[in-house]
């Protein structure tokens, strides 16, 4: 059974850059995709991007290029990075996993996390 | 963008009803199509892929159906832990994107 857990600051000031890990256990990298999706409080869900085993990636342009995933395989995580945040990046960030193939889908979660942005 | 649109965005119910929840997209995503359901406080959990494909281990009460750009979850028989917001997915091209949530509430 896989497990997934974020770790990160919880409190970002205003034009600073979030950093979130996210540690995968139970499983191997290999074979899916690994995801940030956030949720803002009260709100619905915004998928951010995937990192694939390889390295490659694919983000959402609504972010305008603020974010950054990366994976390392010897540790067993993934990351995000998001720059010159805002109140509105204000959100519980969750960490997901999805297979490989046609479809993408989300098959498992962490907990998530929140990252509540201010001074 | 695919725009995932669902209406109503919350619902009451009794226990015992069948409840349907519709999802709309704003352009032909063959049947690409997944269903979540969430409950407060708690990670999104994975109910049906592929439109019609129901996951491991979720009850039989939850059927997904649909195709191009309309698409529904239906619940025959409402059971109390049933009570939560679902949400629809589309994976038929990046960005993906979700629908706002239909809550289901206690009548």
């Amino acid at each position: 059974q896989v497990r997934l857990q974020e770790s990160g600051p919880g409190l970002v000031k205003p034009s600073e850059t979030l950093s979130l890990t996210c540690s995968v256990s139970g499983d191997s990298l290999s074979g899916y995709y690994w995801n940030w999706i956030r949720q803002p409080p009260g709100k619905g869900l915004e998928w951010i991007g995937y990192v694939h085993y390889s390295g490659s990636t694919t983000d959402n342009p609504a972010l305008k290029s603020r974010a950054t995933i990366s994976i390392d395989t010897s540790k067993a995580q993934f990351s995000l990075r998001l720059s010159s945040v805002t109140a509105a990046d204000t959100a519980v960030y969750y960490c997901a996993r999805a297979p490989l193939g046609n479809s993408v889908n989300f098959d498992d979660w962490g907990q998530g996390t929140l990252v509540t942005v201010s001074s | 963008d695919i725009q995932m649109t669902q209406s109503p965005s919350s619902l009451s119910a009794s226990v015992g009803d069948r409840v349907t929840i519709p999802c709309r997209a704003s352009q032909s995503i063959g049947n690409f199509l997944n269903w979540y359901q969430q409950k407060p406080g708690k990670a999104p959990k994975l109910l049906i892929s592929a439109t019609s494909s129901l996951q491991s281990g979720v009850p039989s009460r939850f059927n997904g159906s649909g195709s191009k750009t309309d698409f529904t979850l239906t619940i025959s028989s409402l059971q109390p832990e049933d009570f939560a917001t679902y949400y629809c997915q589309q994976s038929y091209s990046n960005p993906l994107t979700f629908g706002g949530g239909t809550k289901v509430e206690i009548k």
